[in-house]
């Protein structure tokens, strides 16, 4: 079955101090996987995915194909990182998403 | 310059009165899809269009239908609403094939009475 696990509801952390959202998929071959995410009151957006191995706000994520995980890590949270984060698997030559429940992220001043 | 619209954003409908959620794009993409997403729920895939051609997902209801007249619009159809189906209703679209971005319309609450 292909699924995405996001672990945590809700992470809450002080300015400053770093962040790792965590994210755990099923899928029986090599998936594309994403990060999704929601600022208050804006539309879903695209923040990072794996194939581009780039750095987007700070943010970067590392596919372990091993462990089957894709967390995504900052080393020093902002306020304004604060947001609803998606993990999402495509699987190779879908043109779909499988999203996890999402992680709410607080940061606090 | 909003990219994907959805109209209305809030929509009340009456058990078993059909309702229809609209979808449009100012990108020229050939894929629009259709998500479902419940209360602190995960996004859920309904079906997509790739151009003209529908892709239904296994386990979306027949209640749940869609239409793309042309490639700017897209329609969610559901034809007789369940107290189930109150949910936000997100519109996406993407280039085509391969890896590629989504870009996500705000969604259109549907609250069922």
């Amino acid at each position: 079955a292909q699924r995405v696990t996001q672990p945590e509801k809700l992470l809450s952390v002080f300015k400053g101090a770093p962040v790792e959202l965590k994210c755990n998929y099923s899928y029986s071959g090599s998936p594309e996987l994403f990060w999704y995410v929601q600022y208050s009151r804006q539309r879903l957006q695209l923040l990072l995915r794996h194939i581009s191995r780039e750095s987007i706000k700070g943010f970067t994520a590392d596919l372990n194909k091993g462990e089957t995980s894709f967390h995504l890590k900052k080393p020093f949270a902002q306020e304004e990182d604060s947001a609803m984060y998606y993990c999402a698997l495509s699987p190779r030559g879908y043109n779909k998403l499988i999203f996890g429940a999402g992680t709410r992220l607080a940061v606090h001043p | 310059d909003a990219m994907v619209i959805q109209n209305p954003r809030y929509q009340v409908t009456q058990f078993g009165k059909p309702v229809t959620l609209s979808c449009s794009q100012t990108l020229n993409h050939n894929v629009m899809y259709w998500y479902q997403q419940k209360s602190s729920q995960a996004p859920k895939l309904l079906f997509h269009y790739y151009d003209k051609d529908f892709n239904n997902e296994a386990d979306t209801p027949d209640n749940f239908q869609s239409r793309r007249p042309n490639t700017s619009f897209c329609f969610l159809d559901i034809r007789s609403p369940g107290l189930g189906d109150a949910a936000m209703y997100l519109c996406a679209t993407s280039r085509g094939f391969g890896v590629n971005e989504q870009y996500f319309g705000p969604g259109t609450r549907l609250t069922v009475t």
